[in-house]
């Protein structure tokens, strides 16, 4: 079983539709990622969390907010999708514990037309 | 965290020698170097990790030299399966609050 679990894998979802992202991880860290990636292009970060009681935006958190709802599980939400959010969405975590190696989910193609 | 560039694209044929280098001019005294592997439709994974001189595991090897202003990537003998996007971080372990942001990598392509 995977150590960083993204629901769902695929969604094609309508412009206007509220979606959400889950992810969970098995690895007991304390931090959490929410990654974008366009097609060809690299990572961009979208929200991280230190902690369930600490959430920070990241480089493009416009159009998306998040929640912690515990150690093991965050969150991603578009609260009205637009067809540029169309990308490819990555979840991870890492702990200064243990050397804040990033460990990522499989990802979440999500396409809205 | 300390700004990364690296090569845009790199071309290699199979059981060549590839090395991918890493400029970080503004490294701090705590901070490691990272190179992460991300094929396509995939998360990046961890490849290897060092502070100096040079590390080496079962995938690559590290080379960092004195001043710790680059650092090189080194893969053995290439094959069509390493074709891949190699991103370089650097970051202290301990990060505050600070959070791993990815630049544009580098973009590896293997042929036979």
């Amino acid at each position: 079983d995977a150590d960083v679990t993204q629901t769902p894998r695929n969604r094609i979802t309508k412009t206007g539709k509220r979606i959400m992202l889950e992810c969970s991880q098995t690895k007991g860290h304390d931090r959490m990622y929410w990654y974008r990636q366009d097609p060809g292009l690299g990572l961009q970060l979208i929200y991280y969390s230190f902690d369930v009681k600490d959430i920070n935006k990241g480089e493009i958190s416009d159009g998306y907010s998040v929640s912690r709802q515990a150690q093991a599980k965050f969150s991603l939400s578009l609260e009205s999708a637009i067809p540029n959010q169309t990308a490819l969405y990555f979840c991870a975590t890492s702990d200064p514990r243990y050397g804040n190696t990033i460990y990522f989910g499989e990802g979440s193609w999500l396409t809205v037309v | 965290l300390a700004k990364t560039t690296q090569p845009i694209s790199m071309d290699s044929y199979e059981g060549q020698e590839v090395n991918i280098t890493c400029s970080h001019n503004n490294i701090a005294t705590n901070d490691y170097i990272t190179w992460y592997q991300q094929f396509p439709s995939q998360g990046p994974r961890f490849i290897i990790q060092g502070y100096k001189t040079k590390v080496t595991n079962e995938v690559a090897s590290l080379f960092i030299p004195a001043d710790r202003k680059s650092s090189t990537l080194s893969l053995p003998r290439v094959s069509l399966s390493d074709t891949a996007v190699y991103y370089c971080l650097v970051a202290s372990m301990d990060m505050g609050r600070r959070a791993l942001t990815f630049g544009s990598g580098t973009r590896l392509q293997v042929q036979p």
